[in-house]
């Protein structure tokens, strides 16, 4: 199967302006979870999203959005980018499901940079 | 508070060598627990993943952890370094019913010839 994909890589953006990541999960996962990587602050958890519904939400403000589509493909939107934004963003795919915790599949990442 | 805690920041470590990296977590009952590795540049790579039963679990690439109850515990082990283990290693943990990972901060490994 492959694995997960995420698009762009690469990003650069001005303080102020606006971006949409997306995900592609594993062929069959049902559930997309975002998390934000920095130096300063580790791997933070965004948003979990499952059969397009958001299940869970990390503590984040209402800048960061995201949703899923029937597909289970997602994305996510940083709306009025700050410099504090500029990190890598990963994906991760899973199973999903009811009541049990699957292991989670991680993508690349997408590299975003505020300037 | 829930946490997760790895208390070494970079670790070095001869190649051939043993390689333990601690993990230690708070939470109000046994979470699901599981080792990711990040190599520069790269997304997360499960190594291995506790979710019951027997204690001592076995991951990809030689790797074993040990999960310990009485000391909140879930520890990663490798009887012998390869340099390509060089990279950073994770240690998460997911509530019972919640999907949402919690990380630690990661435990750089570095591999001398």
């Amino acid at each position: 199967k492959a694995g997960v994909t995420q698009t762009p890589r690469y990003l650069i953006k001005t303080r102020g302006q606006q971006v949409t990541l997306s995900c592609s999960p594993i062929s069959g996962h049902r559930s997309v979870s975002w998390y934000q990587q920095t130096p300063g602050q580790g791997l933070q958890f965004l948003f979990e999203y499952f059969s397009e519904t958001q299940r869970n939400k990390g503590n984040f403000p209402g800048r960061f959005s995201g949703r899923q589509f029937s597909n289970s493909r997602s994305e996510m939107n940083v709306s009025t980018l700050e410099l504090g934004d500029s990190a890598l963003y990963l994906c991760a795919s899973s199973p999903g499901g009811s009541g049990l915790v699957y292991e989670q599949y991680f993508g690349p990442g997408t590299r975003l940079t505020v300037t | 508070a829930q946490s997760v805690t790895q208390p070494d920041i970079h670790i070095t470590v001869s190649e051939g060598a043993s390689l333990e990296l601690r993990c230690n977590y708070s939470y109000g009952a046994t979470p699901y627990l599981f080792w990711y590795v990040q190599s520069p540049g790269q997304g997360l790579q499960l190594l291995l993943k506790y979710f019951s039963g027997d204690t001592l679990v076995q991951g990809i690439k030689g790797f074993e952890a040990e999960f310990k109850r009485s000391q909140s515990s879930f520890n990663l082990r490798k009887p012998s370094v390869h340099w390509s283990d060089a990279a950073e290693y994770f240690c998460a943990v997911a509530p019972s019913i919640d999907y949402k990972l919690s990380f630690g901060a990661g435990t750089t490994v570095t591999v001398r010839a």
